[in-house]
C-alpha cells in the first residue's frame, strides 16, 4: 500500500489565484481530514469526512472547499488565495472502528505572496 | 470544543537525561491521546498513545502517563539521544457519530537532545 499521498509537495501561488491540492489513500479507510500547520504551531483541521458524499467544517475551514466523491479522494480547494494560507497541509486517514490512529500523508508546503 | 495546551514550548536536555512534556485538556469526553514525533520537513509520526480506561502505558523508553481527573497526560522520554531531537505533538480525541474521532493538537515541543 501507497498510504495517504499528497501532490504537490510544493506550491507557490499568487494572492488570488486558486489550487487543488490532491490527497488519497489506498487503505480504504472512510474518515479523512485536512489539517494545516503554520510555524512553531500544532495542527488545525480543516474539514473532515466520514464517508464518499459526507464532509463537514472543522476548527478553520474560512477559504477553503472540499469534496469526496469517492473512498479514495479528498481534495481541498482553495479559493483567492490569501498570504494567510501560507502553510504546510496534511491530509490523514482513519479507518473507524475501533481504530483510533492517522495516518498522515507528506504534506504539501504552500506559500501565497 | 475541546483546547490542549502543552508546556514548555521548548526543552533542552543533555544525552542520557530524561524528558518530560505535558499536555492539559478541557473536554472530560477525550477519550484518546495520542503523541506524535515530527521532525524537520516531515510528516507527524505517532510515538505513543492511551486510551482513557488506561492510566499509563510504556514502550522501551517512552512512557504516557494519564490523569483523567486532573485532565492532563505526560510523555516520559528516558535515556534520550541525539536522534530524539524533533518536535513533539500531544493530541486529545473525541468520539462522535459514526464512531469518528476529532483530534485537537497542542502546539508543539521542540526537543533538543544534546550530546
Amino acid at each position: 500500500n501507497a498510504g495517504v499521498t499528497q501532490t504537490p509537495k510544493f506550491r507557490i501561488l499568487k494572492i488570488g489565484q486558486s489550487m487543488t491540492l490532491q490527497c488519497a489513500q489506498d487503505m480504504n479507510h472512510n474518515y479523512m481530514y485536512w489539517y494545516r500547520q503554520d510555524p512553531g504551531m500544532g495542527l488545525k483541521l480543516i474539514y473532515y469526512s466520514v464517508g464518499a458524499g459526507i464532509t463537514d467544517k472543522g476548527e478553520v475551514p474560512n477559504g477553503y472547499n472540499v469534496s469526496r466523491s469517492t473512498t479514495e479522494d479528498f481534495p481541498l480547494r482553495l479559493e483567492l488565495a490569501a498570504p494567510s494560507q501560507t502553510s504546510v497541509y496534511f491530509c490523514a486517514s482513519n479507518p473507524g472502528q475501533a481504530s483510533y490512529e492517522q495516518y498522515f500523508g507528506p504534506g504539501t508546503r504552500l506559500t501565497v505572496t | 470544543g475541546e483546547n490542549v495546551e502543552q508546556h514548555p514550548s521548548t526543552l533542552s536536555v543533555q544525552e542520557g537525561d530524561s524528558a518530560v512534556i505535558k499536555c492539559t485538556y478541557s473536554d472530560s469526553a477525550s477519550n484518546y491521546f495520542p503523541w506524535y514525533k515530527q521532525e524537520l520537513g516531515k510528516r507527524p509520526q505517532l510515538i505513543i498513545d492511551i486510551r482513557s480506561n488506561v492510566g499509563e502505558k510504556k514502550d522501551q523508553r517512552i512512557a504516557v502517563t494519564l490523569n483523567k481527573t486532573a485532565k492532563h497526560f505526560s510523555l516520559h522520554i528516558t535515556e534520550t539521544q541525539p536522534e530524539d531531537s524533533a518536535v513533539y505533538f500531544c493530541a486529545a480525541s473525541i468520539r462522535f457519530g459514526y464512531n469518528f474521532n476529532k483530534f485537537y493538537f497542542g502546539s508543539g515541543t521542540k526537543l533538543n537532545v544534546k550530546p
